[in-house]
């Protein structure tokens, strides 16, 4: 069964402050890794999809990592808007279904 | 355009209404979902469909019913609730379900639904 597990579950960073947020993930065979971000009592934002080991993407202050086993969304500088849950996902090969983490909470105070 | 709609923003009905949930997508994407989240907690599947067949349903209670009248929309039809249904109901889009499309899944905003 797959399985995904988000660290922290919560951040509180100082603006300006960089850190990483981590998923690790359990999958028979990945096909796609997903990072969103949520806004309270909105939708996920889709972010980056990371397909392979060693992928990387960026996007303003998020760059998004992959390895066999875990990815990180790193945040470079952030600003108090970056504050928000960020969802990781996983999708494997025989599967449609996506695998949430539990979210990591992301404060970023002015 | 990555903009999933949906509609009404939010949703307050008794335990003997009914009601609906409505979806819509223009990115031409041949997958739609439907979600439910509850306060802290990431998101749980209920149905998916492909090509507007319902592809998976996950054991959800039938009085949750998905319509999906054709390629851009998705309803779901909601009877007889129960106050645990209270959540936020998420409609989700992608391109396919085949090995090959990209699967990255876009998500409307959401219906806040209360149930009393």
């Amino acid at each position: 069964e797959d399985q995904v597990t988000q660290s922290p579950e919560a951040l509180r960073l100082q603006e300006g402050e960089s850190s990483s947020l981590n998923c690790s993930y359990t999958v028979s065979g990945l096909r796609g890794l997903f990072w969103y971000r949520q806004d309270p009592g909105k939708g996920p934002e889709f972010l980056f999809t990371l397909y392979s080991a060693g992928e990387e993407k960026e996007k303003e202050r998020l760059k998004a990592t992959l390895t066999k086993k875990e990815s990180f969304l790193h945040i470079t500088a952030p600003k108090p808007e970056d504050s928000a849950t960020y969802l990781c996902a996983v999708r494997e090969t025989s599967g449609s279904r996506l695998t949430f983490g539990e979210g990591t909470q992301l404060t970023v105070n002015p | 355009d990555t903009e999933v709609t949906q509609t009404p923003k939010h949703l307050v009905m008794g335990m003997t209404n009914k009601k609906s949930l409505k979806c819509e997508q223009h990115m031409g994407h041949r997958a739609m979902y439907w979600y439910k989240q509850k306060a802290k907690k990431p998101p749980e599947l209920m149905f998916v469909y492909s090509y507007e067949k319902l592809s998976i349903n996950e054991s959800v209670p039938s009085r949750f019913s998905p319509e999906c009248p054709n390629s851009s929309l998705l309803n779901l039809h909601l009877h007889a609730l129960q106050p645990e249904d209270s959540a936020l109901y998420l409609c989700a889009s992608s391109q396919g379900l085949l090995a090959g499309a990209y699967n990255e899944q876009f998500f409307g905003p959401g219906t806040r639904l209360t149930v009393l």
